[in-house]
This record gives structure tokens, C-alpha cells and sequence, in this order.
């Protein structure tokens, strides 16, 4: 149980395209989806928390009209990077907190690899 | 501002040995974690440590919380091949709107045969 997957796993695009990623918790809801980004040979950076049906906070320096944070259903958020460049290229991984689970539980996607040309 | 500290950044090791990674963190905190990522994957949860003097041990692995210092460590005991990966501590802070995990930079653990 407690699956969360991520659609794509990679993704390729030109510099100034929009990009969707896909977190979804397969066999739970969850109110709450965390957005994570994570540099080559680096740490994790908590990019913004989402809420079912209320907007996103973001962390301080990350632009929300760059990372479009969409959580429209208890088993859905997605993460739109828009006008891409290259230094948006990264690993981003989400994860969700079970509705029903501890306020601290938290599980990982598999992360998505995007690289932007 | 939470700030989370981890060290060595990275570890050779051989196998058969003992090492230990340091994680040290600003401010209170209410929980610590501590995970383990592999080249190109997300992260596995290893262990949750929620009070001074926790400890936990999971295999080689072994992970105590000391709160008034601040500091956490996972000790590796007896090396193995397959213990080579990335490790990070992350300390848990409950905010206004909710809670929130801060990483360290990592541990890239090698271990040589």
C-alpha cells in the first residue's frame, strides 16, 4: 500500500516550453502533496506544500507564476514548470501525506528527471 | 531559519568497517528523519526518531536522536557493498500551515569490497 507515482519519469523539452508532471497517490487520498526539487549531487528543496482545493504556499525564493501548483482531487496534484530553461533542469519528486494517516506521514514519488534544452 | 547540517559529505568505506554520519540541525525541532536514496530513485524511509534518546536499529544500520544537542547519527556497522548509496538526515518542523520537512545536503556513502 501507500503508493505515489509520477508521471513522466523523464521528459526532454525546448527552452521556453511549458512542462506538466503528475503526482498521484494510488491507493489513498491525500489532502496534502508536497513538491520537492532536487539538483544534481544535491539536497532535497521543499518547493511548495498543496492542499486539496486551495492554493499551493510556496517556499521563499520560488516563483509561483514560474511553478504552476494544481491539486484538484484527493489523489491528484500537478506541477507545471512554464517557459522552461535550462536551468530549470532537475530531479522533482513529490510526495503525500495520507488524509487519514499520522500529520507526519509522507510518501515519496519516484521523482521526475527534466532536462531542458 | 532551520538549518540542517550534515557530515561527512561523502564516506569511502571499506567493507567490514564501522562508520558514522553526523547530522546536526539549528533549531527545535519535532522529529528527525533519516533516508536513503539510490542513484536515479526517490528516497526510502529508514528511520523516524521523535524523542531525545531515541534509537533504532534496522540491520547494519543504527540511528539515535540526541534533541538537546541537536544532533543525530546513523552508525554503519560492518560495511556492506550494497549500504553504498545517498543518505540524508531531514528534521521535521511543524509550520502555520502545516508540516514540513528540511534535508540535509547528504551522505554519499561508498563502499569498497
Amino acid at each position: 500500500g501507500a503508493v505515489v507515482s509520477q508521471h513522466p519519469s523523464r521528459v526532454i523539452c525546448k527552452s521556453g516550453t511549458s512542462v506538466k508532471i503528475e503526482c498521484r497517490s494510488l491507493d489513498f487520498q491525500a489532502t496534502t502533496m508536497f513538491w520537492y526539487r532536487q539538483f544534481p549531487k544535491q539536497s532535497l528543496m521543499l518547493m511548495a506544500t498543496s492542499n486539496e482545493g486551495s492554493k499551493a504556499t510556496y517556499e521563499q525564493g520560488v516563483e509561483k507564476d514560474k511553478f504552476l501548483i494544481n491539486h484538484a482531487s484527493l489523489t491528484l496534484s500537478t506541477l507545471t514548470v512554464t517557459s522552461a530553461h535550462p536551468e530549470d533542469s532537475s530531479f522533482y519528486i513529490c510526495s503525500a501525506r495520507p488524509t487519514s494517516g499520522g500529520a507526519w506521514t509522507q510518501y515519496f514519488g519516484p521523482g521526475t528527471r527534466l532536462t531542458v534544452l | 531559519e532551520l538549518k540542517v547540517e550534515q557530515n561527512p559529505l561523502f564516506l569511502s568505506m571499506q567493507e567490514g568497517k564501522n562508520y558514522t554520519i553526523y547530522c546536526n540541525y539549528s533549531t527545535t525541532s519535532d522529529r528527525l528523519y533519516w533516508y536513503r536514496q539510490d542513484p536515479g530513485k526517490s528516497l526510502e524511509s529508514l528511520f523516524v526518531l521523535l524523542s531525545n534518546g531515541a534509537v533504532k536499529q534496522e540491520g547494519r544500520l543504527m540511528a539515535s536522536l540526541d534533541t538537546k544537542a541537536r544532533l543525530s547519527t546513523l552508525h554503519i556497522t560492518a560495511a556492506v557493498h550494497d549500504l553504498s548509496a545517498t543518505y540524508f538526515c531531514a528534521v521535521g518542523r511543524l509550520m502555520e500551515y502545516g508540516n514540513k520537512l528540511v534535508f540535509g545536503a547528504g551522505t554519499i556513502l561508498r563502499v569498497k569490497s
